[in-house]
């Protein structure tokens, strides 16, 4: 079946624009999270999606980021007066974790390479 | 917080030789393991997982992970290591409630 899809795949922008990177889950998927992965760095959590819902937003890196997750599918990350320090992979996962749910795993999607000029 | 450290940031073997990648975490409580795989130009993809039960477990393409919860680790091996694994590993875990916390990764070259 179709996995989790993010588009673009890479984004070359200039310093100080906004980008809107996006996210389609695993149809049924009820949990959506954003990474960023920086160059020869591991995963940083970003934020995490149950439902539209947003219960944890303690990873975005300052008040430029924000995101968005609408009919409980597609996810827009959004980053406004891009910097130099944001150029990275942005990846994206889905689980179909359930609330109560003690064990659930994540399935990522390919990533958007972003690059900030 | 839950942290989670992995003891090699590069990896280096030969074909058929055994690999032993090293995985630690913080958290006290009730966790779910993870070991995720990353080969070159693809994305993140699930290795194996460990929920509860048989602490050894086992995934795909002859990896294994055992879990052993007084040491807080979760070590992944393969017994003869093949070129086609060279990627980057990473460990992860989460508990109820909480977020996935990733380890920063290995990166593992295998050499024909």
């Amino acid at each position: 079946g179709a996995g989790v899809s993010q588009s673009p795949s890479n984004k070359v922008t200039e310093k100080g624009k906004d980008v809107e990177l996006r996210c389609d889950p695993i149809s049924g998927h009820t949990a959506l999270y954003w990474y960023r992965q920086s160059l020869g760095q591991g995963l940083e959590f970003l934020i995490y999606f149950q439902g539209n819902s947003a219960p944890d937003k303690s990873g975005l890196p300052s008040d430029r980021f924000s995101a968005e997750r609408t009919g409980g599918s597609v996810s827009t990350l959004t980053i406004q007066r891009t910097q130099q320090e944001d150029s990275a992979v942005y990846l994206c996962a889905s689980s179909p974790r359930l609330a109560g749910s003690l064990s659930y795993e994540q399935y990522f999607g390919p990533g958007t390479r972003l690059t900030v000029t | 917080a839950q942290s989670v450290s992995q003891h090699n940031h590069h990896v280096i073997l030969s074909e058929a030789a055994s690999l032993e990648l090293g995985c630690n975490y913080s958290y006290g409580g009730t966790v779910n393991l993870f070991w995720y795989v990353q080969y070159p130009g693809q994305h993140l993809q699930l290795l194996l997982k460990y929920f509860s039960g048989d602490p050894l477990v086992k995934g795909i393409k002859g990896f294994e992970a055992e879990f052993i919860k007084s040491k807080f680790s979760f070590n992944l091996r393969k017994p003869s290591v093949q070129w086609s694994d060279t990627a980057e590993y990473f460990c992860a875990v989460n508990n109820y409630g909480q977020n996935f916390v990733f380890g920063p990764g290995t990166r593992l070259s295998v050499l024909p």
